[in-house]
């Protein structure tokens, strides 16, 4: 149980496009789902918080504009990268938080590979 | 400013040698505190979790760790480790009052034969 899936697994876009990755839940209902982005050989950095049905809650520095979140639904959240530039290129990570006793555990999606070129 | 500091980013054993990766915090108060392992080609996958309670945490794999209040730490151990244990090692801790999960750096371990 817990499986969290992302889509597309990677993908390369040219300088000015927008792209979409999809983070689902497949077994459960996530109330809360998490955006990361891990450069090469560096830690996870916390993008973005949200809930589902409301706006999403960006970390300092994260444009907003830039990287637009939507959570519509209980399993589904997508983040779209507007606009890309090459500094956007990175490893894109979700996790998804549901409720009960796994309200404290985050399970995490196999990520997203964007290169921007 | 605050964070969470592992000392060790690379780690090379031989199978059978013990194992302990270093994990320091610096946030005050009550934290929750995790280690993750993201396994080559693979996505984070929880090891274990400290929340409250017994400060030694079993974990799976082999793997424990023990939180220390007084020094701020989470270290992970496992007194012999294998070749499949070769992966990338991550503390995080959510500090008291928020849902945030804050990652170290992670520390690569590479298991030879």
């Amino acid at each position: 149980g817990a499986v969290v899936s992302q889509h597309p697994s990677w993908v390369i876009c040219k300088s000015g496009t927008s792209v979409k990755i999809e983070c689902r839940s497949l077994d459960f209902q996530a109330t809360t789902m998490f955006w990361y982005r891990q450069f090469p050989k560096q830690s996870l950095m916390l993008m973005a918080t949200s809930n589902e049905g409301s706006k999403a809650t960006y970390e300092q520095g994260v444009e907003k504009d830039k990287f637009l979140i939507n959570h519509a639904s209980l399993t589904l959240s997508t983040l779209t990268v507007t606009s890309a530039h090459p500094e956007d290129s990175s490893f894109y990570i979700c996790s998804a938080r549901g409720g009960g006793r796994s309200y404290n555990e985050q399970f995490f999606g196999p990520g997203t590979r964007l290169t921007v070129l | 400013a605050q964070s969470v500091s592992q000392h060790n980013h690379h780690v090379i054993l031989s199978e059978a040698a013990s194992l302990e990766l270093g994990c320091n915090y610096s946030y005050g108060g009550t934290v929750n505190l995790f280690w993750y392992v993201q396994y080559p080609g693979q996505h984070l996958q929880l090891l274990l979790k400290y929340f409250s309670g017994d400060p030694l945490v079993k974990g799976i794999k082999g793997f424990e760790a023990e939180f220390i209040k007084s020094k701020f730490s989470f270290n992970l151990r496992k007194p012999s480790v294998q070749w499949s244990d070769t992966a990338e090692y991550f503390c995080a801790v959510t500090p008291g009052g928020t849902d945030k999960l804050i990652f170290g750096t992670g520390t690569r371990l590479q298991v030879f034969p």
